[in-house]
């Protein structure tokens, strides 16, 4: 089976700091990995997708993630948060079953609140 | 422009109702899905079908029921056999070109019973 942990609920950085959103992976090949943004009230949005190859991904607006096989993870950075990145991100695993069935998971979320 | 549009965004229902929830893309993808969201909970999914008049159970189908009679359209049924059914619901599509397997999702249908 596989699953994606997210282990930070909620975080709080200043506008201008570094930031760094945390997610470990379980599943027993390589996995196709993404990070979704969703603002209040709306849908997600893709941020950043790996599925092979170089191992730092860059995404949109500022953002990039590391897929480090060793760790299971593939944790979203950003050099400097700017207040409109306050939002809730996901972090998403996908992959196929024996069956040959698309799988998506995704974790529970972590807010990012930002102070000005 | 392409992209999935959910409606209504906002419904209200009675106990004991059933209402039926929107999805249309026209970004010609195959699969389509409908996941509910509550307060740190996460994404979980109800339904997914990934042809037309093929459609299979997610993790939480009970209460919900779908059809797929056309490639653009998923419409989504909160029975009133849902228990707990005020949440937000999401849907989404998945093309199955080449690079791919992401999924791209509409702005989502926010259900209140009251």
């Amino acid at each position: 089976a596989q699953s994606v942990t997210q282990p930070d609920i909620h975080i709080t950085v200043s506008e201008g700091a570094s930031l760094e959103l945390r997610c470990n992976y379980s599943y027993g090949a390589t996995p196709y990995l993404f990070w979704y943004v969703q603002s209040p009230g709306q849908g997600l949005q893709l941020l950043l997708k790996y599925f092979s190859g170089d191992t730092l991904v860059q995404g949109i607006k500022g953002f990039e993630a590391e897929f480090k096989r060793s760790q299971s993870s593939f944790n979203l950075r950003k050099p400097s948060v700017h207040w409109s990145d306050a939002a809730e991100y996901f972090c998403g695993l996908a992959g196929y079953s024996g069956a040959g069935s698309y799988q998506l998971t995704f974790g529970k979320g972590t807010k990012l609140s930002v102070i000005p | 422009d392409g992209g999935i549009t959910q409606s209504p965004k906002y419904l209200f229902r009675k106990e004991g109702q059933n209402v039926t929830l929107s999805c249309e893309q026209n970004l010609n993808h195959d699969a389509m899905y409908w996941y509910r969201q509550d307060p740190g909970q996460g994404l979980r999914l109800i339904y997914y079908s990934q042809i037309v008049n093929d459609f299979q159970k997610g993790d939480i189908a009970e209460g919900y029921s779908v059809s797929r009679e056309k490639k653009e359209s998923f419409p989504l049924t909160v029975t009133s056999a849902q228990k707990n059914p005020t949440a937000f619901y999401l849907c989404a599509s998945r093309g199955s070109y080449s690079g791919a397997n992401v999924l791209t999702f509409g702005a989502g249908s926010r259900l209140t019973v009251l």
